[in-house]
């Protein structure tokens, strides 16, 4: 198993632009979640899907952050206009939402840089 | 809103002492604990895990205290090794749904 799979692994852009971040979750795994990773905060949840349906946005900082699941292999986080507070690490992470809680599979994550 | 926290953002061992890494949580809801290891460049790992029927786990030199009285729960680890120099972050999660991290604690262990 490739694990969860995240695309680009950097990304440098300028404030203003668009960013889209991409996660290809673990075959199988019907539950993915977005998590922001910063010094001050650790990790926050973002948003997470059951079944490609988004369950709780709650953690979504602002209109301009948006994400989708279009598909069960799947799934996009944008930013538009990013801003330079926007700088963090961007993971995403899969589980098979069956039984215990037994934890995530988390992708190597998406180091954002907005200059 | 901080529901899982982290209120040591680094500890410094000796290499072959123990590493005690403290979480304290809010939500009364949560029914399962988890301990995640992270090192520079790369996703979380997990690394060991709870559930609040009990108040202890071990697994190698790896052992998680829960007490939910307190809402409190510490990462033993005996002894610690270089190679534990890590991010280590606490995680909860009430009815198998979303999980919420702490801050996180960077481990350094010295040879």
């Amino acid at each position: 198993d490739a694990g969860v799979i995240q695309s680009p692994r950097h990304e440098v852009t300028e404030m203003g632009q668009e960013v889209t971040l991409r996660c290809k979750p673990i075959s199988g795994h019907n539950s993915l979640f977005w998590y922001r990773q910063t010094m001050m905060r650790g990790l926050e949840l973002l948003i997470y899907f059951n079944n490609n349906v988004p369950i709780d946005d709650s953690g979504m900082p602002e209109d301009r952050f948006s994400a989708k699941m279009p598909n069960a292999s799947f799934s996009t986080l944008k930013i538009q206009p990013s801003e330079p507070r926007d700088s963090a690490v961007y993971f995403c992470a899969s589980r098979n939402r069956t039984g215990v809680s037994y934890g995530y599979t988390f992708g190597s994550g998406t180091r954002l840089t907005v200059v | 809103d901080q529901q899982v926290k982290q209120n040591s953002p680094s500890l410094s061992v000796q290499e072959g002492r123990i590493s005690i890494l403290n979480c304290d949580y809010t939500n009364s809801m949560f029914d399962y604990f988890l301990w995640y290891k992270k090192y520079p460049a790369e996703g979380p790992t997990f690394l060991i895990s709870i559930s609040s029927i009990k108040d202890k786990n071990e697994d190698g030199r790896f052992t998680v205290f829960l007490n939910k009285s307190a809402k409190h729960l510490s990462l033993h680890i005996v002894p610690s090794q270089p190679g534990d120099s890590a991010v280590y972050f606490c995680a909860a999660s009430a009815y198998n749904n979303d999980m919420r991290f702490g801050a996180g604690t960077r481990l350094t262990v010295k040879p």
